[in-house]
């Protein structure tokens, strides 16, 4: 049983960069989850994907970030021109319908130098 | 107001015995549910143990169990016969079943770092 996956495990780019990262959920998942989570801090709730769409956006999701997910399977997070406070660990998380848990990706850890 | 809150940064407990790691919630809806995480330094986010707020036992997963007091509003996380690969951050966290933005989303509070000690 494939967990969930994400790419890259670690970016390191300067300020006023884009990144694009990639979340591949568990096989049959359709609810899929963006998290943000800084140092000392836990997660907190980016946006939400039932199939492709796209249903909640958080309001820390700035006009810079976007989020997609094409075919209701992998999703992609990018973030435009990229600040010092964007520095942090980027988590995805799938769920399956009627199930209760969400099930974490290993985070990708963004550092804006 | 803060939907989770864990007051304990930092925990030590020696191995082979059991620990509490405290978590106290704040909704008002009815039905919601109670997870808690396990975070080693790798980053990535375990799964441990979820109780529904419906549920009457206390859910059991192994060496774990969450200690649900409703009437408090409290889901402590017990860990019992402690191993030293238990070290890690550990974070409580609440899903609102009736949201209505439909997202269901988790709610996290600011985490435990367990430290087992040989």
């Amino acid at each position: 049983d494939t967990g969930v996956s994400q790419d890259p495990r670690h970016k390191i780019t300067k300020r006023g960069q884009n990144v694009t990262f990639r979340c591949d959920p568990i096989s049959e998942h359709n609810r899929l989850y963006w998290y943000r989570q800084t140092l000392g801090q836990g997660p907190e709730f980016l946006t939400y994907f039932q199939n492709e769409a796209q249903l909640e956006k958080s309001r820390l999701l700035s006009d810079r970030f976007s989020a997609e997910r094409p075919k209701g399977s992998f999703s992609t997070l990018e973030i435009q021109r990229t600040e010092q406070g964007d520095s942090a660990m980027y988590l995805c998380a799938s769920r399956a319908a009627r199930q209760e848990t969400q099930y974490f990706g290993p985070g990708t850890r963004l550092l804006v130098l | 107001a803060q939907k989770i809150t864990q007051t304990q940064p930092g925990m030590f407990v020696q191995e082979k015995e059991a620990v509490t790691l405290d978590c106290t919630y704040d909704t008002s809806d009815q039905s919601y549910g109670l997870f808690w995480y396990k975070q080693p330094s790798s980053g990535e986010m375990i799964f441990l143990i979820y109780q529904g707020s419906y549920d009457e036992q206390n859910a059991t997963e192994g060496r774990y169990s969450l200690n649900f007091q409703k009437a408090r509003k409290s889901a402590n996380l017990v860990i019992s016969a402690s191993q030293l690969g238990d070290s890690a951050m550990y974070f409580c966290a609440m899903r609102e079943d009736f949201d209505q933005t439909g997202a269901n989303n988790l709610f996290f509070g600011t985490g435990t770092r367990l430290t087992v000690i040989p």
